[in-house]
């Protein structure tokens, strides 16, 4: 498949732990915040969303976690397994229907 | 998916040739979004989709055109390919306040 960054953050955890990804975001008025998985030759897939009036919101295994205070989003996935790997990336939503989204974290998850 | 088709799914063009990709859903969405994504520059905004007839430019629409004459599908029209835009094509839909999803993507390359 193709690669979605040459580049990017990577993260290698082992099968069966949690692992957090991180993301940076621009806007202080950001009202929306989505985090994708794409793996290899495939389209980002919607994981879990968050609101600006949250903090936290959680889904199956996974969690996100909002601070605006220092404009800081992150993803824990919780008991990592064999099909978490793949390209993590955040969005936010800056305007009206207009998603800014991140460079992505490459997770990997080993045996 | 959530009801979003690209096709084609793949396709090899000469330079100077027109192509033009279909994205197609069935989820009645108001919003349709074009992107590109590259290594090394993550996903980019081509045009947009607001309703039907209603389009606005993205930060790379030099080089493309679009087109939605009903809300099911939107066009992303390369009036003369050029090998920069050998890329991979998302389509992505949306409404006010709900998840945005995308396509899986067509794979072009311009020779």
């Amino acid at each position: 498949g193709e690669s979605v960054g040459l580049h990017l953050p990577t993260l290698s955890v082992q099968e069966g732990d949690n692992s957090i990804i991180n993301c940076a975001y621009s806007n202080s008025a950001s009202d929306y915040f989505i985090w994708y998985k794409q793996e290899s030759g495939k389209g980002p897939q919607f994981i879990i969303d968050i609101r600006s009036n949250m903090d936290k919101r959680q889904g199956q295994r996974v969690t996100v976690l909002l601070n605006k205070t220092v404009k800081h989003l992150s993803l824990q996935i919780a008991a990592t397994q064999p099909g978490d790997s793949a390209v993590y990336f955040c969005a936010e939503r800056s305007g009206a229907q207009k998603l800014v989204f991140g460079q992505g974290t490459r997770l990997t998850i080993n045996p | 998916d959530a009801g979003i088709t690209q096709s084609p799914r793949h396709k090899v063009t000469e330079t100077g040739t027109p192509v033009t990709l279909r994205c197609h859903q069935t989820e009645n969405h108001r919003y349709m979004y074009w992107y590109r994504q590259d290594p090394g520059h993550g996903l980019r905004l081509i045009h947009y989709s607001y309703g039907v007839k209603d389009t606005d430019k993205g930060e790379v629409s030099d080089g493309y055109s679009v087109s939605r004459s009903k809300t099911e599908d939107f066009l992303l029209t390369l009036e003369s390919a050029t090998s920069s835009q050998t890329s991979v094509y998302f389509c992505r839909t949306g409404s006010q306040n709900t998840e945005a999803f995308f396509g899986q993507g067509t794979r072009l390359t311009v020779v």
